[in-house]
């Protein structure tokens, strides 16, 4: 159980248009979903954190009106690339803190995002 | 600032041999997290530790909190565990997770 779908898993566009990543809790409610980057050879990076029904906490450097995330219900989290330009190329992946009686977080399977 | 620092970076092995990565961190923590990263980019969690020791099959994690260290171990390693193993800290008071570099392994046949 506890599981998160992330869609796609993979997407090429081009510079300047916007992307949009979704996360579904499958069996769950998530009422908290983080949203990570990583680059080639690099660590995971939190980027956001997304509450269902208020506005989402971003870490320092990340810019929210680029990385425009939504979270209006409890079991869909969007993360949009808006304008996106090749420097956002990466993997972004999401995560659930698993529901109650669960420790730990599920992970999405990550999407793979080429601008181009 | 939390550092998450994992060695080795790499490492390679024949099938069978017992494996060991290790992780460090600067903060206290609420907690630690063994996380399994395939090929393709997927993430599996394979432990949640805030102390002591977990053994799941082949998998054994174990924690020293007062040395703030903990340990991934790997027996009768296959080629099938060959992936990328991330270490992961919930620093205290804080929502997400700080990651290590992650330690790419080859399990040779």
């Amino acid at each position: 159980g506890a599981v998160v779908s992330q869609h796609p898993s993979w997407v090429i566009c081009k510079s300047g248009t916007s992307v949009k990543i979704e996360c579904r809790s499958l069996d769950f409610q998530a009422t908290t979903m983080f949203w990570y980057r990583q680059f080639p050879k690099q660590s995971l990076m939190l980027m956001a954190t997304s509450n269902e029904g208020s506005k989402a906490t971003y870490e320092q450097g990340v810019e929210k009106d680029k990385f425009l995330i939504n979270h209006a219900s409890l079991t869909l989290s969007t993360l949009t690339v808006t304008s996106a330009h090749p420097e956002d190329s990466s993997f972004y992946i999401c995560s659930a803190r698993r529901p109650p009686g669960h420790r730990g977080y599920t992970f999405g399977s990550g999407t793979r995002l080429t601008v181009v | 600032k939390n550092e998450v620092e994992q060695s080795p970076q790499n490492l390679t092995a024949q099938e069978g041999e017992f494996i060991t990565i290790n992780c460090s961190y600067s903060v206290g923590i609420s907690a630690l997290h063994w996380l399994q990263q395939h090929p393709g980019g997927g993430i599996v969690s394979l432990f949640m530790l805030s102390s002591g020791k977990k053994k799941h099959g082949r998998f054994i994690a174990t924690i020293n909190i007062q040395e703030k260290h903990s340990s991934l171990h790997i027996t009768a390693s296959h080629p099938r565990d060959s992936a990328v193993y991330i270490c992961a800290v919930r620093a205290g008071g804080a929502d997400g997770l700080t990651f290590g570099k992650g330690t790419h392994l080859i399990i040779q046949p």
